[in-house]
């Protein structure tokens, strides 16, 4: 699936830092989400988006930054990254009663 | 909010054998149950998904039963082959199609021996 593709793939940084993570899709789906991997904990909503400049929380929304500016990008941002958000972070997008939530390849996050 | 629950943790089976992975759901708003099929260092697939307006659906080895009810759904693989070995996740959708915004089950991890 080309229609969703994240960079970077792999990702260190320390601990403070300000990291990006980016989102590009190319299905025009309305809906953008952010999820995160953790074992033990499955996949997480971050944040979601249902259009270009609406955003809204997920159920682990704290220290993390999204914005819309347009349709097909949903980049995420770690304003002063912590060790607790070592993850693997997944974007991934739909469009209601067209098509169904498809997944980017993630992106392996490690704060030192 | 609503809470999947998915059972069970890990699942080893024997090639041929039949696997059944469960899951229970909270919120009876609920209409929508997808599942996942995650290989290791991949991302999430999507295999099959049931609307609550039908109790079951099938696709060739895999089928999902859907309970609305009781508010739970199963996966279903029969004939298991080493390439079903994968992390599945089951999901249901709290917000009524919202953007088919999912709330995820913790993972089941299928082991299919040769």
């Amino acid at each position: 699936d080309a229609g969703i593709t994240q960079s970077p793939r792999y990702k260190i940084t320390e601990t403070g830092r300000q990291v990006t993570l980016m989102c590009h899709q190319t299905w025009s789906h309305s809906y953008m989400f952010w999820y995160r991997q953790d074992l033990g904990h499955g996949l997480r909503l971050i944040y979601y988006s249902a259009a270009a400049d609406i955003t809204d929380k997920g159920e682990v929304p704290d220290g993390y930054v999204v914005s819309r500016s347009k349709t097909e990008n949903f980049p995420l941002t770690l304003e002063s990254a912590t060790r607790s958000q070592t993850s693997v972070y997944f974007c991934a997008s739909s469009e209601p009663d067209r098509d169904p939530l498809h997944f980017g390849n993630g992106t392996r996050l490690t704060v030192t | 909010g609503e809470n999947v629950e998915q059972h069970p943790s890990t699942l080893s089976v024997q090639e041929g054998d039949s696997a059944v992975i469960k899951c229970t759901y909270s919120d009876s708003a609920s209409n929508y149950f997808p599942w996942y099929k995650q290989e290791l260092g991949k991302r999430p697939q999507l295999i099959i998904d049931i609307r609550s307006n039908v109790g079951e659906k099938k696709d060739q080895r895999i089928a999902v039963t859907l309970n609305k009810t009781a508010k739970h759904f199963s996966l279903h693989i029969t004939e298991t082959q080493p390439e079903d070995s994968a992390v599945y996740f089951c999901a249901a959708n709290p917000y009524n199609n919202a953007g088919n915004m999912l709330t995820f089950g913790g993972g089941t991890r299928l082991m299919v021996k040769p």
